[in-house]
């Protein structure tokens, strides 16, 4: 019944590493999003996608870059990790042919960054 | 610039008390308002919305555009309440859906 897949719920990390975290949705949903969570803070929007290939940035991109090759994934690369970057990492979908904050979001588990 | 507080970071209340959670936006125009929640160790998840006028779980949560506010209440909380909850913005014709910070729940017994 697992419908948003996040490849990895544990990572740990160096710092200036290359970090790859991947989302898989299989409800063919055309949105896809990557937010960081952190307490005190809420939920912050990293990147968006609403297309294949297409990506937007969201509140805090700095730092990060994402990919989608196809519809089903959405990935999010840490170029260079940063100690302030551990956190935890929140894939989200949705569906809508128009992009819109009013549709329902459907998350992943999570991916928990611990950059050392 | 839209805008989401929760002011409350925690919350105790005991088992068969009513429990009420504060959000209050701020927002130009006519926004949509949500509530999500994460129970212990699962995925977050919706839990109301205040265009559906629907109470889910016992909840509810009413807009009130005069005070700018989408407070969630339920009049008896249980244990499986402990949880945390967002309260979320989405604007109009806007892709972005704002959270606040999150409040912590925790019913006593």
């Amino acid at each position: 019944d697992v419908k948003v897949t996040q490849s990895s719920r544990y990572l740990v990390k160096r710092t200036g590493e290359k970090v790859f975290l991947e989302c898989v949705q299989d409800m063919d949903h055309e949105n896809m999003f990557w937010y960081r969570q952190d307490p005190g803070l809420g939920l912050r929007l990293i990147y968006f996608s609403y297309d294949v290939k297409m990506k937007e940035k969201g509140d805090i991109p700095e730092g990060y870059s994402v990919s989608r090759e196809k519809k089903e994934r959405f990935s999010l690369i840490l170029e260079s990790a940063s100690t302030n970057q551990t956190s935890m990492y929140l894939c989200a979908s949705s569906s809508g042919q128009i992009l819109s904050g009013a549709n329902v979001l459907t998350f992943g588990a999570g991916s928990r960054l611990t950059v050392l | 610039a839209q805008r989401v507080t929760q002011p409350e970071k925690l919350l105790s209340v005991f088992k068969g008390a009513p429990v009420e959670l504060k959000c209050n936006y701020s927002y130009s125009g006519s926004p949509e308002l949500f509530w999500y929640v994460q129970y212990s160790r699962q995925r977050l998840q919706l839990l109301l919305r205040h265009i559906s006028r629907e109470s889910i779980k016992g909840f509810t949560a009413d807009l009130n555009k005069g005070e700018t506010s989408f407070h969630l209440k339920k009049p008896f909380a249980q244990e499986e309440d402990s949880a945390m909850y967002y309260c979320a913005l989405a604007g109009i014709n806007d892709y972005k859906l704002s959270f606040g910070a999150g409040t912590t729940v925790t019913v006593r017994a």
